[in-house]
């Protein structure tokens, strides 16, 4: 069965500390590794889509990277504002996405 | 873009009673409309997955005469929780995808408490 597993579960940042998140997956035909932001009490936010090993995108202080069995969030100089559970996902079959537990980032000022 | 809009945000019931929540797509057609539960500091598990005019599909475990999905149109997908019990308090979320992506677009959540 696909799984997803993210560490840290918890992760205290102080601001402009830089530091990455990781989410590794079991590697059976992935077919695409979604990256998403849920703050306290709303609806996960999508950020980052990743097929294949070696590809990156970024968006603003976060940058998204995939290997052939892991995928990291690399935050960059964090601001508090960038607080939020981290949730990675792969998907599974046509639809289906299988969600990691995330990792809460706090970044304190 | 890409905007996805649920109704009720908080809805509080009596045990026994049943709960309608709305899931709207504001700006795109969603061909596949999804429908998740998440438990406090846990992430989400998918509950259905809708395509518009065909009947929901379930996961495995999930009841499908308790939580009714109706995907009557491209931009609205409605869970009906019926005869709702407290162990059905959670947050459920929906997502929205339109034919062609691979992105799933989630709504704002809905805040369910059984009494």
């Amino acid at each position: 069965e696909d799984q997803v597993t993210q560490s840290p579960e918890a992760l205290r940042l102080q601001e402009g500390e830089s530091s990455s998140l990781n989410c590794s997956y079991t590697v059976s035909g992935l077919r695409g590794l979604f990256w998403y932001r849920q703050d306290p009490g709303k609806g996960p936010e999508f950020l980052f889509t990743l097929y294949s090993a070696g590809e990156e995108k970024e968006k603003e202080r976060l940058k998204a990277t995939l290997t052939k069995k892991e995928s990291f969030l690399h935050i960059t100089a964090p601001k508090p504002e960038d607080s939020a559970t981290y949730l990675c996902a792969r998907r599974q079959g046509t639809d289906k996405l299988i969600f990691g537990t995330g990792t809460r980032l706090q970044v304190f000022p | 873009g890409a905007v996805v809009s649920q109704h009720p945000s908080r809805v509080i019931c009596k045990s026994g009673t049943s709960v309608k929540i709305e899931c709207r797509s504001l700006d795109f057609q969603a061909t596949t409309m999804f429908w998740y539960r998440q438990f406090p500091k846990k992430s989400l598990m998918l509950m259905a997955t809708s395509n518009e005019g065909s009947k929901a599909t379930y996961e495995q475990g999930v009841e499908k005469d308790k939580f009714l999905i109706n995907h009557a149109s491209l931009t609205l997908s409605t869970l009906t929780v019926t005869s709702a019990h407290p162990e059905d308090s959670s947050f459920y979320i929906c997502s929205a995808r339109t034919s062609g992506s691979n992105e799933q677009f989630f709504g704002p959540g809905t805040r369910l408490t059984v009494l």
